[in-house]
């Protein structure tokens, strides 16, 4: 049962453009939703988070966007680089009872091109 | 810095052998997890550990079991390697105390099992 949906799988895009990736979740539980960002040999790392009270964070050029009714969030991420170019993963997790586990989607590798 | 260190990068492995993944982290971080990363469904949580001696299985567990002897020290073990395990296993660790749902990632151990 995957309870985090993520698109598009890969993402090409050239260089100074927007990259988005969205998620979609199931569990009107969560309550604490993260994106982590890996690079090749590398585990992923938290790169930034929201929590549901809020609709959108910003974080230099990078931006999460959250729809509470419809389920879903995203990443934007503004004037790609190429050094952008990694597999980003969404997350949801539960603070209050959830064990601090979290349920990863399934990955979106984003390429920026020059 | 946190560090999260896995004992092996990459290993290989015979059908039926036990198998022991070893990942220590340097923080004093309560919790820690293991996960299993594979193209096209991210990352699935094997197991996960609150406390020493404590183990909760996570999504995937059949095949697996873990140990938790020491604060800094989880352990995967696959009992009888198989070749559908053959995937990367990546350890992670977070605090309750301080941002506890910002996972710290190992660099991952590649496990074939032939």
């Amino acid at each position: 049962q995957q309870q985090v949906k993520q698109s598009p799988q890969s993402l090409i895009v050239q260089k100074g453009g927007i990259s988005i990736i969205n998620c979609a979740y199931e569990n009107t539980a969560f309550d604490y939703f993260p994106w982590y960002q890996q690079f090749p040999g590398k585990g992923p790392a938290l790169l930034i988070a929201i929590r549901p009270d809020v609709s959108e964070k910003k974080e230099g050029r990078f931006t999460i966007s959250f729809n509470k009714s419809a389920k879903q969030f995203s990443l934007h991420i503004m004037d790609s680089q190429p050094g952008d170019s990694a597999t980003y993963f969404c997350a949801a997790g539960l603070i209050s009872g959830g064990g601090n586990k979290l349920t990863f989607g399934t990955g979106t590798q984003l390429k920026v091109e020059l | 810095d946190v560090k999260v260190t896995q004992s092996s990068r990459y290993l290989v492995k015979r059908t039926g052998e036990k198998v022991f993944l070893e990942c220590v982290q340097d923080m004093d971080h309560e919790n820690m997890f293991w996960y299993r990363q594979d193209p096209g469904l991210g990352l699935r949580l094997i197991y996960f550990s609150y406390d020493v001696k404590m183990k909760e299985k996570g999504d995937i567990p059949e095949g697996y079991s873990v140990s938790r002897e020491k604060k800094e020290r989880f352990s995967l073990i696959l009992e009888s390697a198989s070749t559908n395990q053959t995937s990367m296993y990546l350890c992670a660790s977070s605090s309750l105390s301080s941002g506890p749902y910002e996972q710290y990632f190992g660099p991952g151990t590649r496990l074939t099992v032939t």
